[in-house]
Formats: C-alpha cells, sequence, structure tokens
C-alpha cells in the first residue's frame, strides 16, 4: 500500500503570499491530521479532518485553513504568510476504527521570505 | 503550555548499549501514547505505542515502560544500532486526530 504523499515537497514564498499544501492519505484512510514542525515550538497539531468535517483544532491563527474532500484528500491553506511560518508541515492519515494509529507523510518544507 | 515533558534533549550511545528516553505528562485526558521515530528529511514514523491500562509493551529491541500513577513512560532501546540514530518523539492522544508530542531526543549511535 502507497504511503500518506504530499505535495508539493518543497516551497519557497513571499512574505504577504498564500499556500496551498496537498496531501493524499493511505488507500482507505479517512482522517487526515496537519502538524506545523519547526526547531523552536516541535511538532504541533493544526487540525483534523474526517468525511470532510473538521473534527478538531488546534492553537493557530484563522490564517491557518484546511478542508476535505470526498475523496479523502486534504489540503491547507495558509493565507497572508508570516517569515514565522516558514515550516516543516506534516500531513498523517489514520484508518477508521484505529484513529489511533497515525501515519505521516515526508511533509511539505515551507520557506518564507 | 508543553503538555508532555520529554528528556534528555539527545544522548550519545554505544552500538549495542542501551538507549533510555523519558517522558512525563500533566493531561490525564491521554488515552494513547505514541512513540515516533524521525530520520532527517523523513516524516515521523510510528515506531511504538501503549495504552494507559498496561505497564510494558515490548516490539523487538524496543520497548515501553508505563507508570500511570507517575504520569510517566519510557522508551528503551535495547542493543542499538548506527541505524537507529534518529530524533524520537513521544507523545499523548486526546482527542480525534490530536497528538500533542514532547520536544524530542536525538539519539546518536557510535560504532
Amino acid at each position: 500500500k502507497a504511503g500518506v504523499t504530499q505535495t508539493p515537497r518543497y516551497l519557497i514564498k513571499t512574505r504577504g503570499q498564500q499556500v496551498t499544501l496537498s496531501c493524499s492519505p493511505i488507500s482507505g484512510h479517512r482522517s487526515v491530521s496537519w502538524y506545523q514542525q519547526t526547531p523552536g515550538q516541535g511538532l504541533q497539531f493544526l487540525f483534523e479532518y474526517f468525511s470532510e468535517t473538521q473534527r478538531n483544532k488546534g492553537n493557530f491563527p484563522g490564517r491557518f485553513s484546511g478542508r476535505q474532500f470526498s475523496n479523502s484528500r486534504s489540503e491547507m491553506n495558509v493565507s497572508t504568510l508570516e517569515l514565522g511560518d516558514s515550516a516543516l508541515y506534516l500531513c498523517a492519515s489514520s484508518a477508521p476504527g484505529n484513529s489511533y494509529e497515525q501515519y505521516f507523510g515526508p511533509g511539505t518544507r515551507l520557506t518564507v521570505t | 503550555q508543553q503538555q508532555v515533558k520529554q528528556s534528555p534533549q539527545s544522548l550519545i550511545v554505544q552500538k549495542g548499549g542501551i538507549s533510555i528516553i523519558n517522558c512525563a505528562y500533566e493531561n490525564t485526558a491521554f488515552d494513547y501514547f505514541p512513540w515516533y521515530q524521525q530520520f532527517p528529511g523523513k516524516g515521523p514514523a510510528l515506531l511504538i505505542a501503549i495504552r494507559p491500562d498496561v505497564s510494558e509493551k515490548k516490539e523487538g529491541r524496543f520497548t515501553i515502560s508505563f507508570n500511570k500513577s507517575a504520569k510517566q513512560f519510557s522508551l528503551h532501546i535495547m542493543d542499538s544500532q548506527p541505524g537507529d540514530s534518529a530524533t524520537y518523539f513521544c507523545a499523548g492522544r486526546t482527542s480525534w486526530g490530536k497528538l500533542q508530542f514532547g520536544a524530542g531526543t536525538q539519539v546518536v549511535v557510535t560504532p
């Protein structure tokens, strides 16, 4: 089975721009969670989607948003980028009936200049 | 507020030795405690996990010890190998899809 895939793998944006990141979960997985990883703050939970509904949200400003499609693929969007948004953005998926085990993708490395 | 405190920040162990990483948590609502292994340029990979009603879980060279009353758990890597050199994260799960991670421990296994 193919793992979680994320596109693009690397991205460079300018402050003030917006960005959209994509995540395709493992086949059959319906829950997708997003995390931000930085050297200073570590791994922080952004939000979780299941069946196109956001079920959980972390403590991030409203500039961070996401959505999930009927095929379980998910996107996250960051508007009005700030330098501090530079990070590795990770998504993880889990199977129905086993939401405990989350499997991570390789991440998207976002650099804001 | 860091709800999962992980130590040490880094450790160096000789090949064949035992690596021990400790985590302490505050949130008693955590219902699942996974450990993840991350190599540079890769996403975290689920290594081993435990539920709070179990005191120990062993998978190969990796063992989790869990002390519910002390709100502490630890990862032991037996017979450490150079290929185990990575960053290890402990975590606690609260609710839907939400893992709260420790700060990570960089493990270096010397030949």
